[in-house]
């Protein structure tokens, strides 16, 4: 199917610690986007990549794309309790579908 | 500007019963969604639009209906609910498939 696989599914870790989360995929995208919802809470956009990029940062986040093994990571460095969320990444395949498919998401749990 | 709006934010159905989910956003987006989250999973894609009078099919379109009269309003039509579609339901929007996705606080469906 079309959908982005995330791993682990749950991540516990301690403030301070870096987290990190990954996708993969099996075809060809346009972009990876990555989503954090807090519980029970709408989604709220991080960082979106393009496939012609191979990395970017925003605060304490970095986003890598390697689509030569389909893959994206996602990295929390010095995480805070407040980072406790799931986070999702969204995956816009080429071939003009338009359409924005989710993965499952990684829980992560960030204790003080 | 109020971003992306729904309601009703909670309801309850019986099987059978119909129902319309509202959704508006005020960014003048083109593109604009609907997804459903069941419990401890990611989003599915029900229908989503490019552009006034223009939708088409996600992954679980089955049970539901869009129209788009307008750039501003995407309503989601449950045609007669069933306790499958017990979910929460959120709509999205973007300038384009292509650009992050702004979310709505979601509708939480309760079909009995």
């Amino acid at each position: 199917s079309q959908q982005g696989e995330e791993d682990p599914q749950a991540l516990s870790i301690q403030e301070g610690e870096n987290a990190t989360m990954n996708c993969s995929y099996k075809t060809s995208i346009n972009n990876l986007q990555w989503y954090r919802q807090n519980s029970g809470r709408g989604l709220v956009h991080l960082i979106l990549i393009r496939s012609n990029e191979r990395e970017k940062h925003s605060g304490r986040l970095r986003v890598t794309l390697d689509t030569s093994k389909k893959s994206s990571s996602l990295l929390i460095t010095a995480s805070r309790a407040a980072d406790t969320a799931s986070y999702f990444c969204a995956i816009l395949f080429s071939g003009g579908y338009n359409k924005l498919i989710f993965g499952a998401g990684t829980r992560l749990a960030v204790h003080p | 500007n109020a971003g992306v709006t729904q309601t009703p934010k909670f309801q309850v159905l019986k099987t059978g019963q119909s129902m319309t989910l509202q959704c508006a956003q005020d960014m003048n987006h083109e593109y604009m969604s609907w997804y459903r989250q069941d419990p401890g999973m990611g989003l599915r894609l029900i229908h989503y639009s490019v552009g006034a009078g223009i939708t088409d099919q996600g992954e679980v379109p089955n049970g539901y209906n869009v129209s788009r009269s307008t750039t501003e309003d995407f309503p989601l039509r449950l045609l007669s609910a069933a306790p499958s579609q017990t979910s929460v339901y959120f709509c999205a929007s973007g300038g384009t498939a292509n650009n992050e996705q702004f979310f709505g606080p979601g509708t939480r469906l309760t079909v009995l």
